[in-house]
């Protein structure tokens, strides 16, 4: 059974500052990879997700990750944090399921956004 | 377009309440999900629809818990007798019929059991 391991409960950084979130899966397989965010009183938002390929993945709003599969990792970047990125975010691992997969999450990090 | 709808968005409900909660997924997406996410703690899946057929239920956490999605659009969730460890949020989600395309999630309903 997969599981993914995000060690940060909180995370505080400075406006302007870079940010890594860090994420850890493990899963049999070739993993596929998300990364959400979710904002108070809102839906899960995706940002990003890795199936294959280039190993570097580019999402919304500034963020991209890396898929290091020799640390079976899948951090989190962003090189300089605006304060309306504060949110929780969730790294997922997905098994194929008929014509979707299933996404196993974290269970989040917190990020905390000081002016 | 509109995106994933739920209600209701809050419900309250004694102990050994039937509750129900509705899912409208965006148009034309074949895939729906149910997912349980309790405080502090990530989204956790409880089943999955492709069309009105349920492939997979095995998150759901007991026999109290019933999904069903009859027209392969609107999906209802349905918790029996509920109890105290029901208090969560329900998430749903749809994508449309390639494993690749993404998951939208709706806003949630916020289920606490007194």
């Amino acid at each position: 059974a997969q599981s993914v391991t995000q060690p940060d409960i909180h995370i505080t950084v400075s406006e302007g500052a870079s940010l890594e979130l860090r994420c850890n899966y493990s899963y049999g397989a070739t993993p596929y990879l998300f990364w959400y965010v979710q904002s108070p009183g809102q839906g899960l938002q995706l940002l990003l997700k890795y199936f294959s390929g280039d190993t570097l993945v580019q999402g919304i709003k500034g963020f991209e990750a890396e898929f290091k599969r020799s640390q079976s990792s899948f951090n989190l970047r962003k090189p300089s944090v605006h304060w309306s990125d504060a949110a929780e975010y969730f790294c997922a691992v997905g098994a194929q399921a008929g014509g979707s997969y299933i996404p196993t999450f974290g269970r989040g990090t917190s990020l905390i956004v000081h002016p | 377009g509109a995106g994933v709808s739920q209600s209701p968005r809050y419900k309250v409900a004694k102990r050994g309440q039937d509750v129900a909660l509705r899912c409208d997924p965006i148009s034309g997406h074949v895939s729906l999900f149910w997912y349980q996410q309790a405080l502090g703690q990530g989204p956790e899946f409880l089943t999955y629809f492709q069309n009105e057929a349920q492939l997979d239920k095995s998150g759901l956490p007991s026999d109290r818990f019933f999904a069903e999605r009859p027209e392969g659009s609107v999906s209802t969730l349905k918790i029996q007798r509920t109890q105290q460890e029901d208090s969560a949020v329900y998430l749903c989600a749809s994508s449309g019929g390639d494993f690749r395309e993404t998951q939208y999630f709706g806003p949630g309903t916020r289920l606490l059991v007194l």
